[in-house]
């Protein structure tokens, strides 16, 4: 079975651009969350979806949003790109949507502002 | 509110030699803990987890960690180090009910020397 993928697994962006980063939970999995690792920090909770509605959110600017589609995928859109937005920004699944079951994460999609 | 701290951003060990990776936890409810791996380039993976059960936990790979609510600690050991435990090490906890999102450490990055 496929695990969580994530794309695209690289990009460079400006400052000022826009992103759009998606991920494909595991098959069977209603639950996406998206996760930023800083280099050097550890994942720090943007979003949790679970069927297609928000149901957490972490401390992160209004420039961040998410979306989940009726098929469980999910986009993570980041507007007016800074500098410090570059980050590994890896998508997490789970079958039900608390913390009591094991969140898989993909290998992450890593963003590069200039 | 919750958090976690991982004392040694960096620890090294010989093969064959113990393991010992610190976590301490601060939590207001009653907290559910988590060790996660990260290789080099990949996505985490999940080492174990405590959820009130037994306080000894035992995951993957040989590593197991033990819930110490008098020291709030959970930290991560292994009898004999190999090669391939060299690896990011992250520490988590649960932040709050019915949502995903998981509050995690700093991090610690194991080498194990031959």
């Amino acid at each position: 079975d496929a695990g969580v993928t994530q794309s695209p697994t690289h990009l460079i962006k400006t400052r000022g651009q826009h992103v759009t980063l998606r991920c494909s939970p595991i098959s069977g999995h209603k639950s996406v969350s998206w996760y930023q690792q800083v280099l050097g920090q550890g994942p720090q909770f943007i979003f949790q979806y679970y069927e297609k509605e928000e149901r957490g959110r972490g401390n992160f600017p209004d420039r961040f949003s998410a979306r989940q589609f009726p098929n469980y995928s999910s986009e993570l859109n980041v507007n007016a790109l800074l500098l410090g937005d570059s980050a590994l920004y890896l998508c997490a699944s789970s079958f039900t949507n608390t913390f009591v079951g094991e969140l898989f994460f993909g290998e992450g999609s890593r963003l590069t502002v200039l | 509110a919750q958090s976690v701290t991982q004392l040694g951003s960096h620890v090294s060990v010989s093969e064959g030699a113990l393991v010992l990776l610190r976590c301490n936890y601060s939590s207001s409810v009653p907290p559910y803990l988590f060790w996660y791996v990260q290789y080099p380039n990949q996505g985490l993976q999940l080492l174990l987890k405590y959820t009130s059960a037994a306080t000894l936990v035992k995951g993957i790979n040989g590593f197991e960690a033990e819930f110490k609510k008098s020291e709030t600690s959970f930290h991560l050991t292994k009898p004999s180090a190999h090669m391939s435990d060299a690896a990011e090490y992250f520490c988590a906890v649960t932040g709050g009910s019915n949502t995903d999102k998981l509050i995690f450490g700093t991090g610690t990055r194991l080498q194990v020397f031959p």
